[in-house]
């Protein structure tokens, strides 16, 4: 079976510190990978996805970055955190680009 | 462009049932449900790929109306587990999704 996983759980950063977040799947080879980011009590903000390994399609021109070195590797960072970057991310798999699979995220609080 | 959920939260006691709608002014061609829990991620339900297509999980089910460019959630005797944030998808250019902003259900004993 697929597991998703995502570290850290939680993290606390000061505004102008790097971050560098990462996600892995197993059991599956080939999935689509996604970055989302959930602002307290919002909705799900696309990021990035992620299609194969080193192609990257960014939705939030922000000062964050994606990459994906390895197949079932997705790794979410930024050079300088803002306050604004606090939230909810969640990293998520699909195969089909439909129904998606949600890690259990990192809280993020930057202060 | 993001799909539109109504209403965005529903107040219910326990065995009382529950209608969100999730609507689009461009076509659907799909559409996906998902529920999140206070505190975690947000968990698959069902999908729809068909107009007039109807699925049901347990006491919760979903139809899609293609023509009217809409998907309902139906919820029946609603449970303290239900209670959560409910999402509705649906896919965009390439492999993304667009997620609806969400309706927050509350189920009271």
């Amino acid at each position: 079976s697929q597991t998703i996983h995502q570290w850290p759980a939680t993290l606390v950063q000061p505004v102008g510190s790097p971050l560098s977040l990462e996600c892995t799947v197993e059991g599956t080879s080939n999935p689509n990978l996604y970055w989302y980011r959930q602002a307290a009590g919002r909705g799900l903000q696309l990021l990035f996805y992620s299609v194969g390994i080193g192609q990257i399609s960014s939705e939030v021109p922000q000062n964050l970055s994606a990459s994906r070195p390895q197949d079932r590797q997705f790794i979410l960072s930024s050079k300088k955190l803002l306050l604004s970057d606090s939230g909810f991310y969640l990293c998520a798999w699909s195969l089909t680009g439909y129904e998606q699979y949600f890690g259990p995220g990192t809280r993020l609080t930057v202060t | 462009q993001q799909p539109v959920q109504s209403p965005q939260a529903v107040i219910l006691r326990e065995g009382e049932d529950a209608v969100i709608n999730c609507s689009s002014s461009k076509a659907l061609y799909s559409v996906h449900w998902y529920r999140q829990k206070h505190g975690e991620a947000p968990v698959f339900l069902m999908i729809l790929l068909k107009g007039g297509e109807q699925k049901g999980h347990d006491k919760i089910s979903a139809s899609f109306n293609e023509k009217k460019q809409q998907s309902s959630l139906y919820l029946t005797a609603s449970q303290l587990s239900y209670s959560g944030t409910y999402f509705c998808g649906t896919v965009g250019g390439g492999f993304k999704t667009i997620f609806g902003a969400g309706t927050r259900l509350f189920v009271k004993a």
